[in-house]
């Protein structure tokens, strides 16, 4: 079974702290995608990752950054949390190659910045 | 560029009720296409795929059918249970680039015992 990690279910934070998060697939997978998830607005993608040491911005990277040091770990980090970053977090990984890109995806970091 | 249009919803059924959960998208070229499965506090599942026209992913129960002219992936259920209770996400993926899937806002179904 692909299995996708992330180091909290549940974090709290305080504005202008940086956030850590973390997220480990163990399948071999290229790419790994970063969500967040706000009600009535669905899925939007802040940063993805094809390679190590690669990333690219997705819809809404304003305010965050990414670090993929290894294949299988992609951090996506906060430097300065706000109140609007308030939010569902979820991470997600895939094949590179055509026809097998369906994404596989952790259980989500529920993030309240106070 | 690629879309994907699924209604929000919610949509409220009694158990034993047929599901139908519409999903339509534009896209480039041979897209697959994906539903997932999202339970309350958990990340999204994949529930079934179809990569050609005409081909039928089906698992738990749920069926959906590629349907090129239509540009459609319509997710059914014959019967549903109060633990189909979730949200599901219509996906597609024309391959363009690697940003990967799609996806469509989901739709919110809530079943009653």
């Amino acid at each position: 079974d692909v299995k996708v990690t992330q180091s909290s279910r549940y974090l709290v934070k305080r504005t202008g702290e940086k956030v850590f998060l973390e997220c480990v697939q163990d399948m071999d997978h290229e790419n790994m995608f970063w969500y967040r998830q706000d009600p009535g607005l669905g899925l939007r993608l802040i940063y993805f990752s094809y390679d190590v040491k690669m990333k690219e911005k997705g819809d809404i990277p304003e305010g965050y950054s990414v670090s993929r040091e290894k294949k299988e770990r992609f951090s996506l980090i906060l430097e300065s949390a706000s109140t609007n970053q308030t939010s569902m977090y979820l991470c997600a990984s895939s094949f590179h190659f055509l026809g097998a890109r369906e994404q596989f995806f952790g259980p989500g970091t529920r993030l309240t910045v106070l | 560029g690629d879309s994907v249009t699924q209604m929000e919803g919610p949509v409220t059924l009694s158990e034993e009720a047929f599901l139908t959960i519409n999903c339509t998208y534009t896209a480039t070229g041979y897209p697959s296409l994906f539903w997932y499965v999202q339970y309350p506090g958990e990340g999204l599942q994949l529930l079934l795929k179809a990569t050609k026209a005409d081909d039928k992913g089906s698992n738990k129960g749920f069926e959906a059918t590629y349907r090129k002219e239509t540009t459609s992936f319509h997710l059914e259920k014959g019967s549903v249970q109060v633990s189909d209770s979730a949200v599901y996400f219509c996906a597609l993926d024309s391959g363009g680039g690697a940003d990967g899937l799609t996806f469509g806002k989901g739709t919110h179904l809530i079943i009653q015992p």
